[in-house]
């Protein structure tokens, strides 16, 4: 099975801009969830989704959003970007059938200027 | 809330073994995982272990979890250039119908000649 893939790998942004990240998860996975990693935070949790609904949410404010669509593919939004949004954005996706492992892509390493 | 902690920095000789240490606080903790991460990459799954279990081996691979003192390690044998890496240690129970890990830090495993 192909794994899960990221896209864009890189993006530069300016303060203020906004920003759409996506995410296909392993083909029969139907839960996305989404971190952010920085060098000074580690690895945060954002937020899960599952059959197209928000399950599990991280403390993150309400700039930072997200979606699920029927195929599972997944996207998050960052609105009103800020320097401090300079980070990897990992998408890790899980199933039952895999003992609820989360199995992650490469990520996304935005860089907000 | 759950806090999960490993030392920053691990230094070995080629071939020698590495021992990489974490402690967790949440006492309901269902799955304990090992994530490795090399540069400019996503995690990548190396073991988990039920927390039933008291030992798992997977090749190289020796996870011991002492669930009294809430510890986990990861034993690398025979270590290689190869496996200098960024590993991560994270926990997880189930939230909201899932199961989302809370990571640490990362232990930077640095494999020397």
């Amino acid at each position: 099975k192909a794994g899960v893939t990221q896209t864009p790998r890189y993006l530069i942004k300016t303060r203020g801009q906004q920003v759409t990240l996506s995410c296909s998860p392993i083909s029969g996975h139907r839960s996305v969830s989404w971190y952010q990693q920085t060098p000074g935070q580690g690895l945060q949790f954002l937020f899960e989704y599952f059959s197209e609904t928000q399950r599990n949410k991280g403390n993150f404010p309400g700039r930072f959003s997200g979606r699920q669509f029927s195929n599972s593919r997944s996207e998050m939004n960052v609105s009103t970007l800020e320097l401090g949004d300079s980070a990897l954005y990992l998408c890790a996706s899980s199933s039952r059938d895999s003992g609820e492992t989360q199995y992650f892509g490469p990520g996304t390493r935005l860089l907000v200027l | 809330g759950e806090d999960v902690e490993q030392s920053l920095f691990l230094s070995v000789r080629e071939g020698d073994s590495s021992v990489i240490n974490c402690t967790y606080t949440d006492s309901s903790s269902t799955y304990l995982y090992w994530y490795k991460q090399e540069p400019g990459a996503g995690l990548q799954l190396l073991t988990y272990i039920f927390s039933n279990m008291d030992m798992k081996q997977d090749q190289r691979l020796t996870v011991l979890l002492n669930k009294k003192d809430k510890h986990l390690s990861l034993r690398i044998a025979d270590t290689q250039t190869g496996d200098s890496a960024i590993y991560f240690c994270a926990e997880s129970n189930r939230s909201g119908g899932s199961y989302i890990p809370t990571f640490g830090r990362g232990t930077s495993l640095i494999v020397h000649p």
